[in-house]
Formats: structure tokens, sequence, C-alpha cells
């Protein structure tokens, strides 16, 4: 049974920085592209970023290229999300999800999500 | 970027009821598209996979077609359960993007 935990989340003044985990198990983490989606309050989902298998590709969405970053460690089987610059409306559930393949795919598996809120 | 507009926003019906939900992509997506549930205070599960594929354990009454830019989803006899928020992603391109959400309510 795949089992994803993110970690991370918090109140955070807006500027600031915070680092999101996702830890996983009971899959071969090494083999599957990896999603961040995120849903604002009372707000539909925003698909967020991917990465690939090994780690050799990241993809973003618009709203968040140039201050967000995805990454991984294989040896630890765990997903991050680096975000910069928190704004207001970076306040959100942020949810991480397997992919399908080695690539990406639709998000399959997630994980319960943790709460990021930007407030001073 | 793709955008995925989903119709209607909100629907009310019985159970029992049959129901369809559409999404339709601003270009040609092939069948890169799913589909979720999301219940109130819960992480969304996946439905449906390339367009029409069934995720394991999801109950037959789910069904998905479409392909290119058109798409629905359909749930034959709506049962009390099924009453959720759904949404459609397009992922043949990236940025990957959601549809905006059908809320389905009790009539």
């Amino acid at each position: 049974q795949v089992h994803l935990v993110e970690s991370g989340g918090g109140v955070v003044q807006p500027g600031r920085s915070l680092r999101l985990s996702c830890a996983a198990s009971e899959f071969t983490f090494s083999s599957y592209g990896m999603h961040w989606v995120r849903q604002a309050p009372g707000k539909g989902l925003e698909w967020v970023a991917v990465i690939w298998y090994d780690g050799s590709s990241q993809y973003y969405a618009d709203s968040v290229k140039g201050r967000f970053t995805i990454s991984r460690d294989n040896s630890k089987s765990t997903l991050y999300l680096q975000i910069n610059s928190l704004r207001a409306e970076d306040t959100a559930i942020y949810y991480c999800a397997t992919g399908d393949d080695f690539w990406s795919g639709s998000p399959n598996y997630w994980g319960q999500g943790t709460l990021v809120t930007v407030s001073s | 970027d793709i955008q995925m507009t989903q119709s209607p926003s909100s629907l009310s019906a019985s159970v029992g009821d049959r129901v369809t939900i559409t999404c339709r992509a601003s270009q040609g997506i092939r069948n890169d598209l799913g589909w979720y549930q999301q219940k109130p205070g819960t992480a969304p599960k996946r439905l449906i996979y390339a367009a029409s594929s069934l995720q394991s354990e999801v109950p037959s009454r789910f069904s998905g077609s479409g392909s290119g830019t058109e798409f629905t989803l359909t749930i034959s006899s709506l049962q009390p359960e099924d009453f959720a928020t759904y949404y459609c992603l397009q992922h043949n391109s990236y940025p990957y993007t959601f549809g905006q959400g059908t809320k389905l309510e009790i009539k």
C-alpha cells in the first residue's frame, strides 16, 4: 500500500522561505515521477510541479516558476518542495502524489497534505 | 498553456440519477486526462486515467470517455457516497492543468 506523508507546513511570514517534505514508503520511489499539487482554502486543485524519477527534469506551474523548486532524494525516498518569497496567495494545502511512470503521468496516489499559511 | 473548461460548476442530483460532467481542452490532448473525486477534508482520489480506464477498486458505475478536446465523466446511478467535488486534469503537456471542479450535491 503506497504511503506518502507530507510535513513542513505551518504559519510563515510573507517573504520568508519554507521547505516541504514528502516521505514515501511501500513502493519503489526511485521508479516514479512525483508531483506537488496545492489547494487554497475553499478553492480548486492547482498542479504545482513534477520531477522525473531520477531528478533529471522538473516542470512547474507558471504561477510558481522561479520561486518554487522541486527536488528528491531517492536514497531517502523523500520528495521536497522549496518555497521562497512566500506570498499570501501561496496559502494552501500542499499534497504530494505519485506519477504513473518514470516521468510523470497523472497523479495517482496522494498524501494527506500539509497546510501552509502565509500571514504576518 | 492548455486550459481545461469543466462544466457544470455545480450539479444537484438524486440517488439513482445518471449524471455527466464534461471537460473541454483548449487544444487536443489525445487521451491524456484523469478524473478525480474529492470529499471535504480529504485528499483527491483518482477515478479514471487515460480518459476511460477505471482505476482499480473504483466502482463500475463510474466511466470516462472522450479523446482530443472533449471528455466526459459519467456516474450511471448515483450513490450517497458519490456526493463530492470532481476534477479533470490534463497531463498531455506541461504545465498540467485541472478543470475548475464540479460540486455534486444532493437534491
